[in-house]
């Protein structure tokens, strides 16, 4: 029920080209869905959040894609660079009284190949 | 405005030693999480404090591993007898309440190594 899968482990992408990573959720209770972005040797950062009454949103080359329905969401990031090389997790989070704990998926390590 | 603060950044224990890992939260913030990261994991939930009190421990190990966050100064993780298997990356983070979710905000990490 807590668990948040993620994938793929790995995605190698050539500069310019778009890179995708899904996350599928089972708790219907979650109701805040971050992405995070972490360099090696530093703590996750927020990228983009979603909520689950929007089915998508754009903050500059990161879209989240969420679908209800099937319980999925991801990320898709347009025109990746080298620069967004990194690991990125996508979490989910308890709404109301369960405060900030947040479920993680296991990370997609992105290569952007120049 | 000062981000959380971990230290020491890197901790190197022989097994039955102790681990203690500090954290001081962002400025302001009065709610603060322990993760913990095994190589190629994502990070798993330990427990959640606020100020003198234990909110949520349900993730953190029932033996050898305590977690406070007293009135004055950081909060600690304490980990007793260390083993091999607590060799990871230890992540905390910062909160100034429950409600404002995007304002999550984790620190660079405490890597202990068990030897």
């Amino acid at each position: 029920q807590q668990q948040v899968k993620q994938s793929p482990q790995s995605l190698i992408v050539q500069k310019g080209g778009i890179s995708i990573i899904n996350c599928a959720y089972e708790n219907t209770a979650f109701d805040y869905f971050p992405w995070y972005q972490q360099f090696p040797g530093k703590g996750p950062a927020l990228l983009i959040a979603i909520r689950p009454d929007v089915s998508e949103k754009k903050e500059g080359r990161f879209t989240i894609s969420f679908n209800k329905s099937a319980k999925q969401f991801s990320l898709h990031i347009m025109d990746s660079q080298p620069g967004d090389s990194a690991t990125y997790f996508c979490a989910a989070l308890l709404g109301g009284d369960a405060g900030n704990m947040l479920t993680f998926g296991g990370g997609t390590r992105l290569m952007v190949k120049p | 405005n000062a981000g959380v603060m971990q230290n020491p950044r890197h901790l190197v224990r022989r097994r039955g030693q102790e681990a203690r890992l500090r954290c001081s939260p962002m400025k302001g913030h009065s709610h603060v999480y322990w993760y913990r990261q095994l190589p190629e994991e994502g990070l798993k939930f330990m427990v959640y404090l606020q100020k003198e009190n234990i909110i949520d421990e349900s993730g953190m190990p029932k033996e050898r591993f305590s977690a406070e966050f007293p009135k004055e100064g950081p909060s600690i993780l304490r980990i007793q007898q260390v083993v091999r298997g607590d060799s990871a990356a230890y992540f905390c983070a910062s909160s100034p309440d429950t409600v404002t979710e995007e304002k999550l905000f984790f620190g660079s990490g405490t890597q202990l190594s068990v030897l």
